[in-house]
């Protein structure tokens, strides 16, 4: 039962334009949603995050957008620099639970130059 | 101040053997989870951990596999007996908890190879 996806397992961006990546959920009661980057044999990061009170979220060059009525949210990345090439998790979880993350398969995104 | 720790950072063992897996949290924080991401998979959560406590180990099998979280020392990931299956990167993540309890910052991970 995936009730996070992100059915895009890779993007390919030019440098400077922009990079969108997207993310699925099924659960209704998802009211805060995190993406997380990787990079090969590392932890994740966190990057930015959105309550469900909100539908957008910006931080420098990185912009979550959240359509609760389609249960769909995508995090858009301009411009897109080569060091942004990683995996990115999508994640969501429910106020007032224990605060387990649930996360979405990845997208690895290539950035080139 | 010091990230999450994990360590060994990778780890072989054979077929039956036990593998245990640390993770020091991070400075001031008190809540640990432990989640498993298996080859092109994304991670999933096993448990949710405080000090002393197992709070959330709805993720976890319900054999082989074990985790506590000491009044002192790191938090431990026990498997016992394991099998190829349980080959994987095993991720700690720790989060001060309170209203900042989803602020979860992650380890390197443990590598586990199961020969």
């Amino acid at each position: 039962d995936q009730q996070v996806k992100q059915n895009s397992p890779s993007l390919s961006v030019q440098e400077g334009r922009i990079s969108i990546l997207n993310c699925d959920y099924t659960n209704s009661m998802f009211d805060y949603f995190l993406w997380y980057k990787k990079y090969p044999a590392e932890g994740p990061t966190f990057l930015i995050s959105i309550s469900s009170i909100k539908d957008k979220n910006e931080d420098g060059r990185f912009t979550v957008f959240l359509n609760k009525s389609a249960k769909h949210l995508s995090l858009h990345i301009v411009p897109s620099q080569p060091g942004d090439s990683a995996v990115y998790f999508c994640a969501a979880t429910t106020s007032g639970n224990t605060g387990k993350l649930i996360f979405g398969q990845g997208t690895t995104l290539q950035v080139k130059p | 101040n010091a990230g999450v720790m994990q360590n060994p950072r990778h780890l072989v063992r054979r077929r039956g053997q036990e593998a245990r897996l640390r993770c020091s949290p991070m400075k001031g924080h008190s809540h640990v989870y432990w989640y498993r991401q298996l080859p092109e998979e994304g991670l999933k959560f096993m448990v949710y951990l405080q000090k002393e406590n197992i709070i959330d180990e709805s993720g976890m099998p319900k054999e082989r596999f074990s985790a506590e979280f000491p009044k002192e020392g790191p938090s431990i990931l026990r498997i016992q007996q394991v099998v190829r299956g349980d080959s994987a990167a095993y991720f700690c993540a720790s989060s001060a908890g309170g209203g900042s309890y989803y602020e979860q910052y992650f380890g390197p991970g443990t590598r586990l190879t199961v020969t």
